[in-house]
């Protein structure tokens, strides 16, 4: 049962223009969302988050939009540079219980910026 | 460098062993958890520990046994190891074991169970 559906497994951008990543979820529990981004051969690296409160978080070049109604949401990256071809990951939690910090992750999108 | 420390780097052994991956969590993290990155899947979360305690399992096979000792590094056990055991073993921590704390992590152990 994949509760979070990264249904892109690659994106090709050229630098300077606009990445977005898409991710959707089946579970209405979740209530926190994350984005990753993985090069190979070194662990994901924290990327930006968002509440359930939120529709949109913005640090730098990267903004996370949700749309709870749709139960999907969506990283911006603006502009996009070659530095940021690697795998992308979102990733989501629900609050509490028996999950505690548990983060359920999509199946990753590449990305790659052509110069 | 995510402050998050995983080793060995590599493992290679035969089915039927046992091996040991072990993690040392950021400097004042209290959390750590243990996910699997199988070739065909993505991320997958084993278990969770808070402080020494057990706080959270996911899928985690009853051979795969997990702890996190005073000095709140951590290990995880895999016995009986079979060739679908192979995958990527990752590490991460957090300051709390909430689900609103990013979470950080290592660079992974490759496990190869020929």
């Amino acid at each position: 049962d994949q509760q979070v559906k990264q249904n892109s497994p690659s994106l090709s951008v050229q630098e300077g223009r606009i990445s977005i990543l898409n991710c959707d979820y089946t579970n209405s529990m979740f209530d926190y969302f994350l984005w990753y981004k993985k090069y190979p051969a070194e662990g994901p690296t924290f990327l930006i988050s968002i509440s359930s409160i939120k529709d949109k978080n913005e640090d730098g070049r990267f903004t996370v939009f949700l749309n709870k109604s749709a139960k999907h949401l969506s990283l911006h990256i603006v502009p996009s540079q070659p530095g940021d071809s690697a795998v992308y990951f979102c990733a989501a939690s629900v609050p509490g219980g028996t999950s505690y910090g548990k983060l359920t992750f999509g199946q990753g999108t590449i990305l790659t910026v052509h110069p | 460098d995510s402050g998050v420390t995983q080793t060995p780097k590599h493992l290679i052994t035969a089915t039927g062993q046992r091996v040991t991956l072990r993690c040392s969590p950021r400097s004042g993290d209290l959390s750590v958890y243990w996910y699997q990155q199988s070739l065909d899947q993505g991320l997958q979360f084993l278990i969770q520990y808070y402080n020494g305690e057990e706080r959270a399992k996911g899928n985690i096979l009853e051979r795969f046994s997990a702890q996190q000792f005073p000095d709140l590094h951590s290990e995880l056990n895999l016995s009986s190891l079979e060739l679908g055991d192979s995958a990527l073993y990752f590490c991460a921590s957090s300051v709390a074991g909430t689900s609103w704390n990013e979470q950080f992590f290592g660079p992974g152990t490759r496990l190869t169970v020929l």
